[in-house]
């Protein structure tokens, strides 16, 4: 129940195509989803985050799109760049504990 | 510029040997985190700190130790007990108190086995 069921495993995407990483999880305590960016020999940085009060949040061309009676949550990556390849990770938490939940993982790879 | 130094960045463990990695922040963070990560695994919680002297286990802490004597460190120690120790450490801070604060990482240690 406390697992975060995170796919695909990998990524492919064009430059300026979108990027879709999806989560999954069971324990309907959780309120507070992050995702997180990682580039390799580097630690993890928060990118964008969202509660479920609301069912979308967008920063730049970053989108959580949050399904509360489904219990899923993506990220949505808009004119996906080179840059972007990174492996990103999504997250969550409950209102009672500072832990964090992770999936494991997406690697995207964006090519030009 | 505030934030988590991680050291050594590489790090090599003989057999039955102990060996610690550090992790000192300059966030004025109250909240400490191990993070032990391995190839399609994610991040998975080793030991954490909400406070100095006090420290939990965290899902896999079985072969490890942690102090937290000052709140700018957090050493983890790697014991001879910790059959399969080769990964990616990470250690994070956090707000404290304040729920859903977001968790800043260091750069990491990659610990390898001779």
């Amino acid at each position: 129940q406390q697992q975060v069921k995170q796919s695909p495993q990998s990524l492919i995407v064009q430059k300026g195509g979108i990027s879709i990483i999806n989560c999954a999880y069971e324990n309907t305590a959780f309120d507070y989803f992050p995702w997180y960016q990682q580039f390799p020999g580097k630690g993890p940085a928060l990118l964008i985050a969202i509660r479920p009060d609301v069912s979308e949040k967008k920063e730049g061309r970053f989108t959580i799109s949050f399904n509360k009676s489904a219990k899923q949550f993506s990220l949505h990556i808009m004119d996906s760049q080179p840059g972007d390849s990174a492996t990103y990770f999504c997250a969550a938490s409950s209102d009672n504990t500072d832990k964090l939940i992770f999936g494991t993982g997406t690697r995207l790879q964006v090519f030009p | 510029d505030g934030g988590i130094t991680q050291s050594p960045k590489y790090l090599f463990r003989k057999e039955g040997q102990n060996v610690t990695l550090s992790c000192e922040q300059n966030l004025n963070h109250d909240a400490m985190y191990w993070y032990r990560q391995d190839p399609g695994q994610g991040l998975r919680l080793i030991y954490y700190s909400q406070i100095v002297n006090d420290f939990q286990k965290g899902d896999i802490a079985e072969g490890y130790s942690v102090s937290r004597e000052k709140k700018e460190s957090f050493p983890l120690t790697v014991t001879s007990a910790q059959k399969n120790p080769t990964a990616f450490y990470l250690c994070a801070s956090s707000v404290a108190g304040i729920y859903n604060q977001p968790q800043h990482f260091g750069d990491g240690t990659r610990l390898s086995i001779l």
